[in-house]
């Protein structure tokens, strides 16, 4: 299974970013997204296609339909640039698999 | 407080194994539904998943590198262990481990990560 990243984003400090992730019948796919500073480790930012952990902020959302889910952040901060990266398990084969990663810049 | 942390040599000639140790605390990876992965990030490219194992121990493998990897849990020592065969410069890259408690809930937990450099 396949998912597709845009490379990069880049957003004004303030505005909507929104950060797409195409798949074949996405939306009958569970999606996570990670949010990886440089040099730290990946941080769940999403699960489940909207769910948020505790401690990220409202202003982290996202939404899966048809053939793309997206990562919206809203009201984007200098602190949100980051890689972002869509994973879900293929369930068919039990292995997970990543998007390419999306540099978000501010 | 639910913590991963690994450790392991940070330069492996080529041709040698790799033997990363993921140690984690406040979690039992026997709790049903458990699970615990190894992942990559070569310099300038995208993060990899290797290598995952479950709570009833059952394992999966990226299908491009199965035959190189090795993964096994010691749950007297809170421990997962990573081996990878035959290291080569491409396999340099920040390694990390990750825990999820379900599939539904995604990789909730990650280590630090540790550096591996291939170089003779």
């Amino acid at each position: 299974y396949v998912l597709t990243q845009p490379p990069s984003v880049s957003v004004a400090p303030g505005q909507t970013a929104r950060v797409t992730c195409g798949g074949n019948d996405i939306e009958t796919k569970t999606i996570h997204w990670y949010q990886q500073r440089p040099g730290q480790a990946p941080l769940l930012v999403l699960y489940a296609d909207r769910g948020r952990p505790s401690g990220i902020p409202e202003r982290f959302s996202g939404s899966n339909s048809g053939n793309t889910a997206t990562l919206t952040i809203s009201r984007v901060e200098a602190g949100d640039e980051a890689d972002y990266y869509c994973q879900v398990w293929d369930t068919g084969v039990d292995h997970l698999v990543f998007g390419g990663g999306t540099r978000l810049t501010v | 407080q639910i913590t991963l942390k690994e450790s392991g040599p940070t330069v492996v000639e080529p041709t040698q194994t790799l033997t990363l140790t993921c140690t984690f605390s406040n979690f039992s990876l026997s709790t049903y539904g458990t699970r615990v992965g190894w992942f990559r990030r070569p310099p300038g490219k995208a993060l990899e998943w290797l290598a995952l194992i479950y709570w009833d121990d059952d394992k999966r493998y990226r299908p491009s590198l199965g035959n190189r990897l090795s993964i096994y849990a010691d749950t007297s020592k809170n421990q997962v262990v990573l081996t990878m065969t035959n290291m080569g410069p491409v396999d340099t890259a920040t390694y990390f481990c990750a825990r999820s408690r379900d599939y539904y809930y995604g990789l909730d937990v990650w280590g630090q990560g540790t550096t591996v450099t291939v170089s003779s």
